[in-house]
């Protein structure tokens, strides 16, 4: 247990489906991120919330909507999505912007467009 | 802009053996360096981190690096291989850009240990 948890674990899912990625932190970060990790690519910053407020968005496409109702919760909204998206996506918090701590990730969420 | 270089993709060593796993930087300001595992089916995980302060430093499962600034390395290093070790090892650095920081990683070394 590393402090971020990410459910589900596991997720399959149809093109036309919509569905939700959800992340829980009670370490009292309040700064958040999303990550996708493909295969044989390097880890990919999708979005930064700090004090649930959206301070990053690096050119992710409009199928993914990020929302960050407060501090400890992060979710990821998906609608139809591509085989292409097929990742496992990490969420990760820390103390702040800054990063001489590091940052805390959950265990992601594996994630198959089928 | 700060970033880190993993040069290759997959070390492999025998059980007992050195671990020697490499992280050049590029950094016009201080850096801050970090090396991260990832099991399989598990996110990462912090192993060890350099701010300021001593060079050399020690991390958890008896990992250590060095900071070399002559190098601009930060190479990771086990004494003695387990088992328990194989995993997916991420370099990374932090970044500054107008006024605020994120981590950046590398691509992530694969090592295996063979018994």
């Amino acid at each position: 247990e590393t402090g971020v948890t990410q459910t589900p674990r596991h997720l399959v899912m149809g093109m036309t489906n919509k569905k939700s990625l959800k992340c829980e932190q009670h370490l009292g970060h309040n700064a958040m991120y999303w990550y996708k990790q493909s295969a044989k690519k390097p880890l990919e910053l999708m979005f930064v919330y700090s004090l649930e407020e959206r301070v990053e968005n690096n050119s992710v496409p409009s199928r993914f909507s990020p929302e960050c109702p407060n501090s400890s919760h992060l979710f990821l909204h998906l609608h139809t999505l591509q085989p292409e998206d097929s990742a496992l996506y990490l969420c990760a918090s820390s103390r702040g912007r800054q990063t001489n701590y590091g940052y805390t990730f959950g265990s992601g969420t594996r994630l198959t467009v089928v | 802009a700060q970033s880190v270089t993993q040069l290759g993709s997959h070390v492999s060593v025998s059980e007992g053996a050195l671990v020697l796993l490499r992280c050049n930087y590029s950094s016009s300001v201080p850096p801050y360096l970090f090396w991260y595992v990832q099991y399989p089916n598990q996110g990462l995980q912090l192993l060890l981190k350099y701010t300021t302060g001593a060079t050399l430093v020690k991390g958890i499962n008896g990992f250590e690096a060095e900071f070399k600034k002559s190098e601009t390395s930060f190479h990771l290093t086990k004494p003695s291989a387990h088992m328990s070790d194989a995993a997916e090892y991420f370099c990374a650095v932090r970044r500054t850009q107008g006024g605020s920081e994120k981590l950046v990683f590398g691509k992530g070394m694969k090592l295996t240990v063979n018994p």
